[in-house]
């Protein structure tokens, strides 16, 4: 079974601090890595990732994709108390439809 | 507004009911999923269905059933409600000019009382 696992469950930082959130994944046929925020209710997109080694960059996030060890990294820079939520990763494979696995999700928590 | 409508925001029922959930997708999306977000399992995928057709199909149970009708909004149906089916209900939806992740609603709340 397709498996999406996301490190840590949850952290606390305070403000200014950088964070770094992980996603591993075991997933065959893989055709795509998105990651969504989530803050009180739906998930909002953040980005996606096909390629292997290419950065995306919005603002303060970064994300960045390893085929090769079948991870992603999400970071984000000088956090804010707005950044509080949690993070959810998420992968495609090559099926029928675009159903997408779903990580359990990273809690961050950004104090003042 | 992300464009994706759901109703009812929120549903209490007593166990053994049935339920109807409604979903409207972002204008021209012609692919609506629907995803279970409960606190012990995080959010699992149930169906999507692609211009009125059913396309893919994940761990639905039985007693669920879902549809999407001409003008593309879509309804799951839970019935025979036990408290564990209390959760948050997401639809979704996607363009067809390229996949670019899905672009959920706001979901509804079910309880099962």
């Amino acid at each position: 079974e397709d498996k999406v696992v996301q490190s840590p469950l949850s952290l606390v930082v305070h403000e200014g601090d950088t964070v770094t959130l992980n996603c591993s994944y075991e997933v065959t046929n893989f055709r795509s890595l998105l990651w969504y925020k989530q803050e009180k209710k739906a998930p909002t997109f953040l980005f996606m990732l096909t390629s292997s080694g290419i950065e995306k960059k919005s603002g303060r996030l970064s994300s960045i994709l390893d085929k090769k060890e079948l991870f992603s990294i999400l970071n984000i820079t000088a956090t804010q108390t707005g950044d509080s939520a949690v993070y959810l990763c998420a992968v495609e494979y090559v099926a029928a439809g675009n159903k997408l696995t779903f990580g359990g999700g990273t809690r961050v928590l950004v104090k003042p | 507004d992300s464009g994706v409508t759901q109703t009812p925001k929120h549903l209490i029922t007593a166990t053994g009911q049935r339920v109807t959930l409604r979903c409207s997708p972002r204008s021209g999306d012609l692919s609506v999923y629907w995803y279970q977000q409960s606190l012990d399992q995080g959010l699992q995928f149930l169906i999507q269905y692609y211009n009125g057709e059913e396309r893919a199909k994940g761990n639905i149970l039985e007693r669920f059933s879902a549809q999407q009708f001409p003008d593309l909004h879509s309804e799951l149906n839970l019935s025979s409600l036990e408290l564990g089916d209390s959760a948050l209900y997401f639809c979704a939806s996607s363009g067809t000019g390229g996949w670019d992740g899905y672009t959920f609603g706001s979901g509804t709340r079910l309880t099962v009382v």
